[in-house]
């Protein structure tokens, strides 16, 4: 069964420092997302990404953050210079149709830690 | 602008026993509701979902859950608990755009 697949599991980085977090999402699939949980805390949405553009952000998307597809397989986020606040688990995800009309597969996610 | 509320962070219950997993959300249009199920070191998965239609949804692994619009909720069910079934559980609303909106998420332990 496709799935998608994230990967570093774990990145540890210090405050600062730019991370790039990678993503492969199902080969057919043309919607793709980014979410984070910070610990104890729910899951939420920072941006959609469809036809090479973002399509919807949230306001925690600020200018930090940055997403590409740069080849026709992967998906990064990049957060350019991390502060401590960003430590969280961030799950890709991809979908075929637009999130509200089909489901999104989530990748395992990676657990990323700012020191 | 839309929310998910699910009560209860932590649920126990006895393997065999019904697991009710609480969801309420606010929308201000007619919802997209979720169910997904996250076991450890795995991704989310989707149990089941609510678009139109029936408001008794069927899912996976023998879970349900009942799209109750004049209480705005969507509680999980489950008539008997398997072991397996330990896992943390995230209900999600959209809006039926591009976004979803999940709650903080029900951790649930089977006690043999």
């Amino acid at each position: 069964e496709p799935e998608v697949t994230q990967t570093p599991s774990h990145q540890v980085t210090q405050m600062g420092q730019e991370v790039i977090l990678r993503c492969v999402p199902i080969s057919n699939h043309l919607y793709f997302y980014w979410y984070r949980q910070i610990l104890g805390q729910k899951v939420e949405f920072l941006v959609s990404f469809y036809n090479n553009e973002i399509s919807e952000k949230s306001e925690i998307f600020d200018d930090q953050f940055s997403v590409e597809r740069p080849d026709g397989s992967n998906f990064t986020l990049k957060i350019r210079s991390t502060k401590l606040e960003d430590s969280a688990m961030y799950f890709c995800a991809s979908s075929i149709y637009p999130a509200g009309g089909s489901e999104q597969y989530f990748g395992p996610g990676t657990r990323l830690t700012v020191t | 602008a839309q929310s998910v509320t699910q009560l209860g962070s932590h649920v126990s219950v006895s393997e065999g026993a019904l697991v009710l997993l609480r969801c309420n959300y606010s929308s201000s249009v007619p919802p997209y509701l979720f169910w997904y199920v996250q076991y450890p070191n795995q991704g989310l998965q989707l149990l089941l979902k609510y678009t139109t239609g029936a408001t008794l949804v069927k899912g996976i692994n023998g879970f349900e859950a009942e799209f109750k619009k004049s209480e705005t909720s969507f509680h999980l069910t489950k008539p008997s608990a398997h072991m397996s079934d330990a896992a943390e559980y995230f209900c999600a609303v959209s809006d039926r755009g591009n976004q979803f909106y999940f709650g903080t998420g029900t951790s649930l332990t089977v006690i043999p």
